[in-house]
C-alpha cells in the first residue's frame, strides 16, 4: 500500500521540549516538504528537500530543524526556540520536476 | 514577491446550489494546482491545469485556467453534502518546485 505515513496523528509535549515528527513515504519520490497550518488559514512552508542530504528553508524555518539522510524519510524536529509551535503540521512529497503534491494525513501538535 | 490570492474565504450555499472560488496570481504561471481539504483530513490533489485558457471537468467541478495565466476558477455545479472542506489553488515559485499556496476558499453547506 503505497503512500505517506505521518505519526503520531496527535502529539502533546511541554513547552521547552523538543519534539521530532515523522514523515516516511514509499512512493519513491525524490522532493519532500513540511507545511505548517493553524486553524482556518492556508499552508505555510517550513523546510523542503528535493533530494537526499539536501534541504532548503521556506518561509517560516526559524525554530524548526530537518534531516533528509535517506529517500524515503524527512523528519521535522521542532525545537524550544519555535515560539507558537502548536499547530496541524503536513508532509508532502512529489516526483522529481513535478509540482504535484502528495499529503500525509498530518500530526496535530500541542505545546503547552 | 509572488503572491497568489483566493476569493472569497468562506462561501456559504445551500445544498443543491452552485459555489465558485478564484485564484489570481500576481505573476504569469506555468501551471496551477487546485487541492481539496476536507475537514479534519489533507489536502488532496485535484487537477493540475497547464495551457492558456484551459478548462478541464471532473463530473460536477470545472477547472479554468485563465488566457493570460494569472488566474483560475473552479466552479461546482449543485453542491453536495460531500463537496464540504475547503479548496486550494497553488502555483509554482519561480525558480523551483516550491508552490505558493492561495488562503483557500472554505465551503459550508447551509444546514
Amino acid at each position: 500500500d503505497g503512500g505517506i505515513t505521518q505519526s503520531p496523528k496527535y502529539l502533546f509535549r511541554k513547552e521547552g521540549q523538543n519534539v521530532t515528527l515523522s514523515c516516511e513515504q514509499n512512493l519513491n519520490h525524490d522532493a519532500m516538504y513540511w507545511y505548517r497550518q493553524d486553524p482556518g488559514q492556508g499552508l505555510r512552508l517550513i523546510y523542503y528537500s528535493q533530494i537526499v542530504n539536501d534541504f532548503q528553508k521556506g518561509d517560516i524555518a526559524e525554530g524548526y530543524s530537518v534531516s533528509r539522510e535517506k529517500k524515503e524519510s524527512f523528519p521535522l524536529t521542532v525545537t524550544s526556540a519555535q515560539k507558537n509551535p502548536t499547530a496541524f503540521y503536513l508532509c508532502a512529497s512529489g516526483r522529481a520536476l513535478s509540482y504535484e503534491q502528495y499529503f500525509g494525513p498530518g500530526t496535530r501538535l500541542t505545546v503547552t | 514577491g509572488q503572491q497568489v490570492m483566493q476569493i472569497p474565504q468562506y462561501q456559504h450555499v445551500q445544498e443543491g446550489e452552485d459555489f465558485t472560488t478564484y485564484c489570481n496570481s500576481s505573476t504569469t504561471l506555468s501551471n496551477i494546482q487546485w487541492y481539496k481539504q476536507r475537514p479534519g483530513g489533507h489536502p488532496v490533489f485535484l487537477i493540475q491545469l497547464v495551457k492558456s485558457g484551459e478548462v478541464k471537468k471532473q463530473k460536477r467541478l470545472t477547472f479554468q485556467f485563465g488566457e493570460a495565466k494569472k488566474n483560475s476558477s473552479l466552479h461546482i455545479t449543485a453542491t453536495q453534502t460531500t463537496d464540504v472542506g475547503t479548496y486550494f489553488c497553488a502555483g509554482p515559485m519561480d525558480s523551483n518546485y516550491q508552490l505558493i499556496w492561495g488562503a483557500g476558499t472554505k465551503l459550508i453547506i447551509k444546514p
